[in-house]
């Protein structure tokens, strides 16, 4: 199984600031993908960070936004942009291994606070 | 209405028992349905995941898929405390690139 990383970890951040999410896997990976999952809720998801090109991001989420990046194939960023406190949330970094779309990995997941 | 229903809990139960934890669907073009565990502040990570209808046995776990009835089913046996956490079950179709999560079920096994 793939070894993901996230950081940070946990964040306390300003409104109207913004902030970048790190995520490395550990081997090359053919998806990578972006979730929120808001207190007791279940995961949604914001984009499919594709390598090489821009992500394809799911309704309700736009890429002024939430810009990705995925310079290679087992790195790739996620910006929360002029955070308001309703951006307060989980969010985790997932990654499916060649071959497979069915057995996704996950990072730790950054716990972000808008104040 | 959701394509994923999952009873949030919580749901407590004593050490030893048998747990039950289920998941209904809508669409019948899933045809792979995983279970994923996700401790407190900690990303879900993949317990068990089955094709199409079935069984599937791993040690203390089952999962079970009825696609007649578009229902799954995980059942934890002699429950421990260590299995307290939240269970989140998930579904994918074969053409589809990205899982559907139903909200998960918070378990608590009190020792």
């Amino acid at each position: 199984s793939a070894v993901i990383s996230q950081k940070p970890s946990r964040d306390i951040c300003q409104r109207g600031t913004s902030l970048t999410i790190q995520c490395q896997v550990d081997s090359q990976v053919t998806m990578m993908f972006w979730y929120r999952q808001q207190p007791g809720q279940s995961l949604t998801l914001i984009a499919t960070a594709n390598q090489g090109s821009e992500a394809t991001y799911e309704s309700g989420f736009v890429i002024d936004k939430f810009p990705i990046s995925r310079p290679n194939l087992t790195f790739s960023t996620l910006t929360v942009s002029n955070m308001s406190p309703e951006d307060s949330s989980i969010y985790l970094c997932s990654a499916t291994p060649p071959g497979s779309n069915t057995e996704a990995f996950f990072g730790q997941g950054t716990r972000l606070t808008v104040v | 209405q959701k394509e994923v229903e999952q009873d949030p809990g919580p749901l407590s139960v004593p050490e030893g028992a048998i747990v039950s934890l289920n998941c209904t669907y809508s669409n019948s073009a899933f045809q792979y349905f995983m279970w994923y565990r996700q401790y407190s502040r900690k990303g879900p990570e993949l317990l068990m995941y089955t094709y199409s209808s079935g069984n599937k046995e791993d040690g203390r776990f089952t999962a079970q898929v009825d696609k007649s009835s578009k229902y799954i089913s995980l059942f934890i046996r002699d429950s421990q405390p260590s299995d307290s956490a939240t269970y989140l079950c998930a579904m994918i179709s074969g053409s589809a690139r990205q899982l559907t999560f139903g909200s998960g079920t918070q378990l608590t096994v009190l020792p």
